[in-house]
């Protein structure tokens, strides 16, 4: 079965410092991943995806995600976290177990990033 | 959010009534999804759509219903036979037939039974 794990409910981080958020996924064949960041009430803003090329992605707001094959991850770093940072982060696998015809998304938990001043 | 609107944002549901939640797109979107967050849950889809005058259920469709008359709009309803429904539901959009493509999600409706 497809599916993908945010193993961290909550991260903390000080302004500043380097964040990392985790996601680990399980597919077959391969992975199309996504990060999206949601704020208090709102929608679902996208961040970047993976999709094939080179491991390290390049997103919005200063974010990238690294993608590493042999760990089956896509963890989303940015290296100076900010307090407008704090908000709920999404992972996100492509579902291709319908060999894709449906363009679905199973999405992770969700990590609630918590920057402190 | 832009491009796709959502309303109302808030909406408040007596027991036994059916509601419908509204979803437009202005991207040319062939593809239209709705769905259901609730806390420590993540996301879960209630239906799909990819082209217009079709839909599938998606993994939690029981108690809800959709239509798809126009390739803009997918609304849902919640009818009374969804047992549960108090949450907070997005509406997703993207281009069809690609498996690289992106969702776009609307702000959302926080749907709540009184």
């Amino acid at each position: 079965a497809q599916s993908v794990a945010q193993p961290e409910d909550q991260v903390n981080v000080a302004e500043g410092n380097p964040l990392t958020v985790k996601c680990t996924y399980s597919v077959s064949g391969n992975p199309y991943l996504f990060w999206y960041v949601q704020y208090p009430n709102r929608g679902l803003q996208f961040l970047l995806k993976y999709i094939t090329g080179d491991n390290l992605v390049k997103g919005s707001y200063g974010f990238e995600a690294e993608f590493n094959k042999s760990q089956t991850s896509f963890h989303l770093k940015k290296p100076s976290a900010l307090v407008s940072d704090s908000a709920l982060y999404f992972c996100a696998v492509r579902d291709l177990s319908d060999g894709g015809a449906t363009n679905k998304l199973i999405f992770g938990t969700g990590t609630l990033l918590a920057v402190q001043p | 959010d832009g491009g796709i609107t959502q309303s109302p944002k808030y909406l408040f549901r007596k027991e036994g009534q059916n509601v419908t939640l509204s979803c437009e797109q202005n991207l040319n979107h062939d593809a239209m999804y709705w769905y259901r967050q609730d806390p420590g849950q993540g996301l879960r889809l209630i239906y799909y759509s990819q082209i217009v005058n079709d839909f599938q259920k998606g993994d939690i469709a029981e108690g809800y219903s959709v239509s798809r008359e126009k390739k803009e709009s997918f609304p849902l309803t919640v009818t009374s036979a969804q047992k549960n429904p108090t949450a907070f539901y997005l509406c997703a959009s993207s281009t069809a037939g690609s498996r690289t493509d992106t969702q776009y999600f609307g702000p959302g409706t926080r749907l709540t039974v009184l």
